[in-house]
């Protein structure tokens, strides 16, 4: 009873590198999505996805990609790291139900520091 | 511009008593709201949520209220425990999307 399992934990980048985080859910949810989390900004919304092969922007999508090859895997690619990428990053994931009542399955999280 | 406000950083409440978060929003297209709990070094967990079209939802210690008049929605836990310790965040959905907009949570503490 995996969920939600984002590797890695923790990692520490260079200004400049590159890096990609892993998300992946085995609940057969078609709703998966990428926030970051910073003190006293909340939880804010990356990018998402409703179903493999199709991805949105959310509120602040500057300097990360997605894709979603597959119903499972929601990988997120920093291509040239910042400061300003320094955060927590939480993956998540939700069937469709178009009601949006069930709420999300969230990872635990990966802390990210840019140097 | 947030469209989902929670505008108390920070609550203390005793033991066995009422512990009320609140959560202001803007959008008036946002049907759902939710309620998040989230502990240190762990992801958000799925709290209770509401649908636009009522006014109360109540799930054990848990009870959310919506007034859409004033685009407001609370959460109250009765009573309050020791473990209900963490900080919580409110979460609007915008109808016919599927992007979920949250508050900047409030950290509660519940003194024994």
């Amino acid at each position: 009873n995996a969920g939600v399992t984002q590797t890695p934990k923790f990692q520490v980048l260079k200004t400049g590198q590159s890096m990609t985080l892993q998300c992946a859910q085995d609940m057969n949810h078609e709703y998966m999505s990428w926030y970051r989390q910073d003190p006293g900004m909340g939880l804010r919304l990356i990018h998402y996805s409703v179903g493999a092969g199709i991805t949105d922007q959310g509120e602040v999508p500057n300097g990360y990609n997605v894709s979603r090859s597959t119903t499972e895997d929601f990988p997120l690619r920093l291509l040239s790291a910042a400061p300003s990428q320094t955060s927590v990053y939480f993956c998540a994931s939700s069937p469709s139900s178009v009601t949006g009542s069930y709420g999300y399955t969230f990872g635990s999280g990966t802390r990210l520091t840019v140097v | 511009d947030q469209q989902v406000k929670q505008n108390s950083p920070s609550l203390s409440v005793q033991e066995g008593r009422i512990s009320i978060l609140n959560c202001d929003y803007t959008n008036s297209m946002f049907d759902y709201f939710l309620w998040y709990k989230k502990y240190p070094a762990e992801g958000p967990t799925f709290l209770i949520s509401i649908s636009s079209i009522k006014d109360k939802n109540e799930d054990g210690r848990f009870t959310v209220f919506l007034n859409k008049s004033a685009k407001h929605l609370s959460l109250h836990i009765v009573p309050s425990q020791p473990g209900d310790s963490a900080v919580y965040f409110c979460a609007a959905k915008e109808s016919g999307t599927y992007k979920y907009i949250f508050g900047t949570g409030t950290r509660l503490k519940v003194l024994a």
